[in-house]
């Protein structure tokens, strides 16, 4: 079966730092691309990243860049996103999700069940 | 930067009613669109991909079309199940962009 399992989120203070984790298991990990979405409390989906089979390929959206790192471990199955300099806005639920093919970036088939990072002093 | 946007942001419906969602692209997608329904404290789910692709085991009801810039998900006879949010988005570029989403309510 293939799975998602984040973690890492909790509560952190505007300027903190945080580290994601998604667990992948049920497919070849390194095979896929994989991508972050998050879901501020009551608002819509928004892509936060993705990142390439083998990490050299990283793309974010315009409001986290220079703040936030995507990077993979194929030999542990692992999606990791590493959030600094957090703001009350980037208050939301982190998804990690998997496209629906291998080799490229595709409609995203799985999604995990999310993990709340809330940044409130 | 690719933007989408989803009209209506609300709809009220009634069971048994045709829906349709629009997503317009700020620049052509060709096909590279996937539709999503997400349910209150949970992950979303994909429907429809490649425009009118129908994602194995996803109701025959909802159905989707559209190329270049202009999109649609239609549910042929809304059930009850199928009350939640629902999402576009684009793939065509690797921003990966969603639509701010519409949510189907009942009437």
């Amino acid at each position: 079966e293939v799975q998602l399992v984040e973690s890492g989120g909790g509560l952190v203070q505007p300027g903190g730092s945080l580290r994601l984790s998604c667990a992948a298991s049920g497919f070849t990990f390194s095979s896929y691309w994989m991508t972050w979405v998050r879901q501020s409390p009551g608002k819509g989906l928004e892509w936060v990243a993705n990142i390439n089979q083998d990490g050299s390929e990283k793309y974010y959206v315009d409001s986290v860049k220079g703040r936030f790192t995507i990077s993979r471990d194929n030999a542990k199955n692992s999606l990791y996103l590493q959030m600094s300099s957090l703001r009350v806005e980037d208050t939301a639920v982190y998804y990690c999700a998997r496209p629906q093919y291998s080799g490229g970036w595709y409609s995203l088939d799985c999604w995990g069940q999310g993990t709340l990072v809330t940044v409130s002093s | 930067d690719i933007q989408m946007t989803q009209s209506p942001s609300t709809l009220s419906a009634s069971v048994g009613d045709r829906v349709t969602i629009t997503c317009r692209a700020s620049q052509s997608i060709i096909r590279w669109l996937a539709w999503y329904q997400q349910k209150p404290g949970k992950a979303p789910k994909l429907l429809i991909y490649k425009a009118s692709s129908l994602e194995v085991g996803v109701p025959s009801r909802f159905s989707g079309s559209g190329s270049g810039t202009e999109f649609t998900l239609t549910i042929s006879s809304l059930q009850p199940d199928d009350f939640a949010t629902y999402y576009c988005q684009q793939y065509n570029s690797y921003s990966g962009t969603f639509g701010q989403g519409t949510k189907v309510e009942i009437k």
